[in-house]
């Protein structure tokens, strides 16, 4: 079974400049990657996804993440972030065929003006 | 076009007491979800459910039933709510398709979550 780790549960930025999450996954059989967006007393919502394809996806809001198969890392990063990226961000990893997601503890962004 | 639909969004029980979470979608999904959210553990998964009429543990399933008599509807039940049940609990549902390629497996749709306390 897989597991998820994101290492670091809370990350404090200033308004403007770039952040990364990070994210590793335990197999490196073929997976599926996700990164999803939770904002206070809401679900979570996707915030950008690997099926195949090109390593480096991209969301609308300026996110991006790089499947990286060597390192088994699936890094969320943005180069400048604002007041309402503020906001807890999950990883998640399911293997092919599996449909069950495996999710991390979660990492809670914060930004200061 | 409601997506994922919970009911409660918030409830407070005693010790003992019984009770069911509604989850309910629109989007003909197949698969549904069951999480429960708790500070610093992230998601862990209660059960779910692969089509109307079966369903399968999660992670965390003790203490939990659940029944998807219809495709749309997926209920979560306490038989003898306990403190250490008191969660934010996520519904959660996604389209699979079976031709097996990458885009089989599709992200999930989450509903806004139940905030049920225990005391």
């Amino acid at each position: 079974a897989q597991s998820v780790t994101q290492l670091d549960s809370q990350v404090p930025v200033f308004e403007e400049a770039p952040v990364e999450l990070r994210c590793n996954y335990s197999s490196s059989v073929s997976v599926y990657l996700f990164w999803y967006v939770q904002y206070p007393n809401q679900g979570l919502q996707l915030l950008l996804k690997y099926l195949s394809g090109s390593t480096l996806v991209k969301s609308i809001n300026g996110f991006e993440a790089e499947f990286n198969k060597s390192q088994t890392s699936f890094h969320l990063r943005k180069p400048s972030v604002h007041i309402s990226d503020t906001a807890e961000y999950f990883c998640a990893v399911s293997d092919r065929g599996s449909y069950i997601p495996t999710f991390g503890r979660g990492t809670s962004l914060i930004v200061h003006p | 076009n409601a997506g994922v639909t919970q009911t409660p969004k918030f409830r407070v029980l005693k010790t003992g007491q019984s009770m069911t979470l509604l989850c309910a979608q629109d989007m003909n999904h197949e698969y549904m979800y069951w999480y429960r959210q708790d500070p610093g553990m992230g998601l862990r998964l209660i059960h779910y459910s692969v089509g109307e009429g079966t369903t399968a543990k999660g992670e965390v399933p003790d203490g939990y039933n659940v029944s998807r008599l219809k495709k749309q509807n997926f209920l979560l039940g306490l038989e003898s709510a306990a403190p250490s049940q008191t969660s934010v609990y996520f519904c959660a549902s996604s389209y699979i398709s079976r031709t097996g390629g990458p885009d089989s497996n599709q992200p999930q749709h989450f509903g806004d979550g139940t905030r049920l306390s225990i005391l």
